[in-house]
């Protein structure tokens, strides 16, 4: 089941520009987690923001959460040709008596140079 | 990849036959988890464990065979029963819940049948 949903599914920009992608979940969440992967590429973590966390900063990163629209957007700033790749997230819900990641379709970002 | 090792990086299966993706860790983390990934799709849980000798049914188990007898590895066998077998396949492990540091995925195998 997709419990996370990203927005939009495909992102142009210009080397410079900002980024922003946003993600959708469905159910209460531990935590939120935002991940890279290059193509062809494993998933790379990029930052992971808590339950009672609103917003978190790494680099030129910026999470936002809003549990009560269940939803979280990530911001890249001055983006680089080098950003281009899928952005996922993924949100750590509790089945039982475990935790398990659960991951959106992912926003395909392309940055021109 | 930091720990975790997917091996092969590509693997071709016959119609009928059954392949063994291979999964290991030195990072000595209980949880192990198996994903795989369409075109265009994100990444859909095949099978997860949280201990050795015990493992769990994802969303899509059908067709797919695992095996816990180590904690450091967790082979995913793609049996002939699987139809569709040609995707991108990751192995993700993790303590338990997610760290500070999320989940550390492998690097991937790329199955494809001929």
């Amino acid at each position: 089941s997709q419990q996370g949903e990203e927005d939009p599914q495909a992102l142009s920009i210009q080397e410079g520009e900002n980024a922003t992608m946003n993600c959708s979940y469905k159910t209460s969440i531990n935590n939120l987690q935002w991940y890279r992967q290059n193509s062809g590429r494993g998933l790379v973590h990029l930052i992971l923001i808590r339950s009672n966390e609103r917003e978190k900063h790494s680099g030129r990163l910026r999470v936002t959460l809003d549990t009560s629209k269940k939803s979280s957007s990530l911001l890249i700033t001055a983006s680089r040709a080098a950003d281009t790749a899928s952005y996922f997230c993924a949100t750590d819900a509790r089945t039982g008596g475990s935790y398990i990641p659960t991951f959106g379709r992912g926003t395909s970002l392309i940055v021109h140079p | 990849d930091g720990g975790i090792t997917q091996s092969p990086k590509y693997l071709f299966r016959k119609e009928g036959q059954n392949v063994t993706l291979s999964c290991e860790q030195n990072l000595n983390h209980d949880a192990m988890y198996w994903y795989r990934q369409d075109p265009g799709q994100g990444l859909r849980l095949i099978y997860y464990s949280q201990i050795v000798n015990d493992f769990q049914k994802g969303d899509i188990a059908e067709g797919y065979s695992v095996s816990r007898e180590k904690k450091e590895s967790f082979p995913l066998t793609v049996t002939s029963a699987q139809k569709n077998p040609t995707a991108f396949y990751l192995c993700a492990i993790s303590r338990g819940a997610a760290g500070p540091y999320g989940y550390t995925f492998g690097s991937g195998t790329r199955l494809t049948v001929v």
